[in-house]
């Protein structure tokens, strides 16, 4: 059971646009900076944002990332075939049992 | 460009230890957090830990206190991640992953930059 509540499974379109939320609390999301990966199958993850709504050198301007209070959303524009992975939210949980902690994750499926 | 190479797969009886490798090349090995994540089959990323490369202090993750032990060589860009008394649980693929930036503040950390990850299988 995750620390970061993600919905398992969320589908789209090509072309479409697709959002997909993190809840946590006050102790990781509410205070703390929010990360999103995405792992295509069979490869290791991919930093697609951090600190809530910034992306790295390369990532495309149709994934974007905000957080309100204790959740967080990734949104994909222009869905394409090539999203079809599953992504994780991640983030510091400042409880007695600091740490890093992800989401459960989420599939994406491009229908 | 930043390279992580881990060591190759491993199968451990229960109660055995395991040490995986992550050898680090492309930056300045001391400058940047390292990370441990594991995937256990079918699931999600679990967070074990990091190391601090410079000083080697390390923060572990509740879950894993006292089994785990991350120590790095810095004479070979080499980070180490020990996870002993292996249960079937512990079957996974184990990633270490740079940080985003320059040391900083451990709560601000992001695993950034990952190894190709190591599969341990835990087998009677």
């Amino acid at each position: 059971q995750s620390v970061l509540t993600q919905p398992p499974s969320v589908s789209a379109a090509p072309g479409q646009k697709v959002t997909i939320s993190c809840s946590g609390s006050s102790s990781n999301i509410g205070n703390n900076y929010v990360s999103w990966y995405q792992q295509l199958p069979g490869t290791a993850p991919k930093l697609l944002i951090y600190e809530n709504n910034k992306r790295p050198s390369g990532i495309p301007d149709r994934f974007s990332g905000s957080k309100s209070g204790t959740s967080a959303t990734l949104g994909i524009t222009g869905l394409q075939t090539g999203d079809e992975a599953d992504y994780y939210c991640g983030t510091w949980d400042s409880s007695l049992s600091a740490g890093r902690v992800f989401g459960g994750g989420t599939k994406l499926t491009v229908l | 460009q930043v390279q992580l190479v881990q060591s190759g797969a491993e199968v451990k009886k229960p109660g055995a230890s395991v040490k995986v490798s992550c050898k680090a090349s492309g930056y300045t090995f001391t400058s940047y957090y390292m990370h441990w994540v594991r995937q256990a089959p079918g699931q999600g990323l679990e967070w074990m830990g990091i190391i601090n490369p410079s000083g080697g202090s390390t923060s572990y993750a509740q879950k894993f206190q006292g089994r785990v032990t991350m120590t790095r060589d810095t004479s070979t860009s080499t980070v180490y991640m020990e996870l002993s008394s292996l249960r079937s649980e512990d079957t996974a693929v184990y990633y270490c992953a740079r940080d985003r930036v320059l040391l900083s503040q451990i709560r601000i950390a992001v695993p950034y930059y990952w190894g190709q990850g190591t599969l341990v299988t835990v087998s009677s």
